[in-house]
């Protein structure tokens, strides 16, 4: 099975802190996203990877960068975090084909509260 | 953008009831995944439908690409089936081939024992 690891499943932060949230999966998958999750909003994606030092915005990037340095990591950076980046933050991977049909996997997601 | 919209928004049934799911997307999709939030979180694949029918247990799954609409079945509901159902749709193509997956708000059921 697919094993995609968020580094914390619950993170307080205060308002200005540079604020790491890491993703690792165990499949070599090429893809990695990063989304948000908010109540009546759904998941909207922030940023993803498709290789190595290679990333592309998604629909909400901003505020946000993201390092991705080795295949199995995926790194989201707040620089500067504030209150309205509160949020459940959901890592998922997946695998390149040259017809993309493979589902993305998703991590158990971190709680991130900026106080 | 493309459209995704889930129904019904909530959703409350006593154990051992059965229950359909619907999803309806604005335009043509290459792909269509249905979610499984469980009440701690976790984002659970159930599957993986561009067209046609699957099953898995008691759930069941129809998308009707042409028709722009998919449906989620649950038989014989279970207090475990509680959480948030999301569909996604993959609606294009960035470069190298990752799809861009587009949810849904999500259908919230809440299974009473």
């Amino acid at each position: 099975d697919v094993k995609v690891t968020q580094s914390s499943r619950y993170l307080v932060k205060r308002t200005g802190e540079k604020v790491f949230l890491e993703c690792v999966q165990d499949m070599d998958h090429e893809n990695m996203f990063w989304y948000r999750q908010d109540p009546g909003l759904g998941l909207r994606l922030i940023y993803f990877s498709y290789d190595v030092k290679m990333k592309e915005k998604g629909d909400i990037p901003e505020g946000y960068s993201v390092s991705r340095e080795k295949k199995e990591r995926f790194s989201l950076i707040l620089e500067s975090a504030s209150t309205n980046q509160t949020s459940m933050y959901l890592c998922a991977s997946s695998s390149q084909t040259p017809i993309s049909n493979q589902p993305q996997h998703f991590g158990d997601g971190t709680r991130l509260s900026i106080l | 953008g493309i459209q995704v919209e889930q129904s019904p928004p909530d959703l409350i049934l006593q154990e051992g009831a059965n229950s359909t799911l619907r999803c309806n997307f604005s335009d043509s999709v290459n792909n269509l995944q249905w979610f499984h939030q469980n009440p701690w979180g976790q984002l659970i694949n159930l599957f993986y439908i561009p067209s046609g029918t699957k099953q898995n247990g008691r759930l069941s799954a129809t998308t009707v690409a042409t028709e722009r609409y998919s449906l989620l079945y649950i038989s014989s509901s279970q207090t475990t089936d509680s959480g948030v159902y999301f569909c996604a749709v993959e609606s294009e193509l960035f470069q190298g081939g990752s799809e861009k997956l587009v949810f849904g708000k999500g259908t919230k059921l809440t299974v009473n024992p």
